[in-house]
């Protein structure tokens, strides 16, 4: 039971680059999250998926597509790199409808943007 | 939308004090507040979580009060330890769409 794994755990890219910030979970919970990390800014909230085929926005959606590919796989892509989206990326899970139940965090990928 | 501001956002105290970080919400549909530990490198993990129905929750040496009225929660950590410091964010969602908001963080240091 690996819980929620974030593919890479390190990258660097160049202004303008694309990529996307892989995320799987084995729990079989509905919600799945992603959140940026800033030094005092705290966990901001990109944009979630509360159910298969759905996304939702989330607090700093600018700059970010999101895909909910099946019921284990959420994935972020940047479609064109900025210096601002330096910053600790996490995705998370959990259960949702009826009683909401505690979110499970992947190990974060570093991402800077030069 | 829901709106978490979370204070102090550093706290040193020394080992055996006790510390508390306070949390206040916006959205009065929020029934589920979570509060995380998060050690350097490492992803943000639960260590306790308190719903609407309930004032109060304890697990040893910590525990978490909600007012609904004021809109505010609170961690309590009684007899601190070195082992203690870390980040901690505290959190609000409701469970109509999933969405689930953190505060600022709280750097914790506890002194030997």
């Amino acid at each position: 039971n690996a819980g929620v794994t974030q593919t890479p755990k390190f990258q660097v890219l160049k202004t303008g680059q694309s990529m996307t910030l892989q995320c799987a979970q084995d729990m079989n919970h509905n919600s799945m999250y992603w959140y940026r990390q800033d030094p005092g800014m705290g966990l901001r909230l990109i944009y979630y998926s509360a159910s298969e085929g759905t996304t939702d926005k989330g607090e700093v959606p600018n700059g970010y597509n999101v895909s909910r590919l099946n019921k284990r796989e959420f994935s972020l892509r940047l479609e064109s790199a900025a210096p601002s989206q330096t910053s600790v990326y996490f995705c998370a899970s959990r259960r949702t409808g009826g009683q909401d139940t505690e979110a499970f965090f992947g190990q974060g990928t570093r991402l800077t943007v030069v | 939308g829901e709106n978490v501001e979370q204070h102090p956002s550093t706290l040193s105290v020394q080992e055996g004090d006790s510390a508390v970080i306070k949390c206040t919400y916006s959205d009065s549909a929020s029934n589920y507040f979570p509060w995380y530990k998060q050690e350097l490198g490492k992803g943000p993990q639960l260590i306790i979580d308190i719903r609407s129905n309930v004032g109060e929750k304890k697990d040893q040496r910590i525990a978490v009060t909600l007012n609904k009225t004021a809109k505010h929660f609170s961690l309590h950590i009684t007899e601190t330890q070195p082992e203690d410091s870390a980040v901690y964010f505290c959190a609000a969602s409701d469970n109509q769409g999933g969405k689930l908001i953190f505060g600022q963080g709280t750097e914790l240091s506890v002194k030997p």
